[in-house]
């Protein structure tokens, strides 16, 4: 198993310009979610997803989308990159109980918005 | 709202030394714990977890914690700190759509 994989592993972007960060998981997992980790804040939720077809927002939704057409993937668009969005940002995915099991973290995507 | 609390930024200890990373809690029922480890470029990686039951739970790497309700703290504890130790660790708490995180200790061992 790859467990949780995300690409790119790096980014750097020009204010206003859009992208998806990917994020895939091969455990059949049925939660995901997408944070975002900024010095001295720990990570912040920003979209979570129960199921295929269900999504929720987080903590700090603003200025992202996502969707869930398969289990395995959950791709995060930022619309209008500003530079407040500069961040890591780890997707994770867990089995069936969601927030209350272990979370499975993919390796990270570091973003830099210029 | 729950929220976690870590009180300590940046701790260094010796190699070989005993360890504790405190994390104080705040949530209204019967809190489901988390400790996690961050080693540097990486994802995290869970430590342990507390659900109910044995308020001392041990984990991976010869990691323990504690569940103190009346302190409402959940201490990472480790008796002998290893160069590889050397990581940023997290305390979460599970709610209902996600965990929250505290800010993070990082930890320098030193030779």
């Amino acid at each position: 198993n790859a467990g949780v994989t995300q690409t790119p592993k790096f980014q750097v972007l020009k204010t206003g310009q859009s992208m998806t960060l990917q994020c895939a998981q091969d455990m059949n997992h049925e939660y995901m979610s997408w944070y975002r980790q900024d010095p001295g804040m720990g990570l912040r939720l920003i979209h979570y997803s129960v199921g295929a077809g269900i999504t929720d927002q987080g903590e700090v939704p603003n200025g992202y989308n996502v969707s869930r057409s398969t289990t395995e993937d959950f791709p995060l668009r930022l619309l209008s990159a500003a530079p407040s969005q500069t961040s890591v940002y780890f997707c994770a995915s867990s089995p069936r109980g969601g927030s209350y099991n272990e979370q499975f973290f993919g390796p990270g995507t570091r973003l830099t918005v210029l | 709202a729950q929220s976690v609390t870590q009180p300590d930024i940046h701790i260094t200890v010796s190699e070989g030394a005993s360890l504790e990373l405190r994390c104080n809690y705040s949530y209204g029922a019967t809190p489901y714990l988390f400790w996690y480890v961050q080693s540097p470029g990486q994802g995290l990686q869970l430590l342990l977890k507390y659900f109910s039951g044995d308020t001392l739970v041990q984990g991976i790497k010869g990691f323990e914690a504690e569940f103190k309700r009346s302190q409402s703290s959940f201490n990472l504890r480790k008796p002998s700190v290893h160069w590889s130790d050397a990581a940023e660790y997290f305390c979460a708490v599970a709610g209902r759509r996600a965990l929250t995180f505290g800010s993070g200790t990082r930890l320098q061992v030193q030779p």
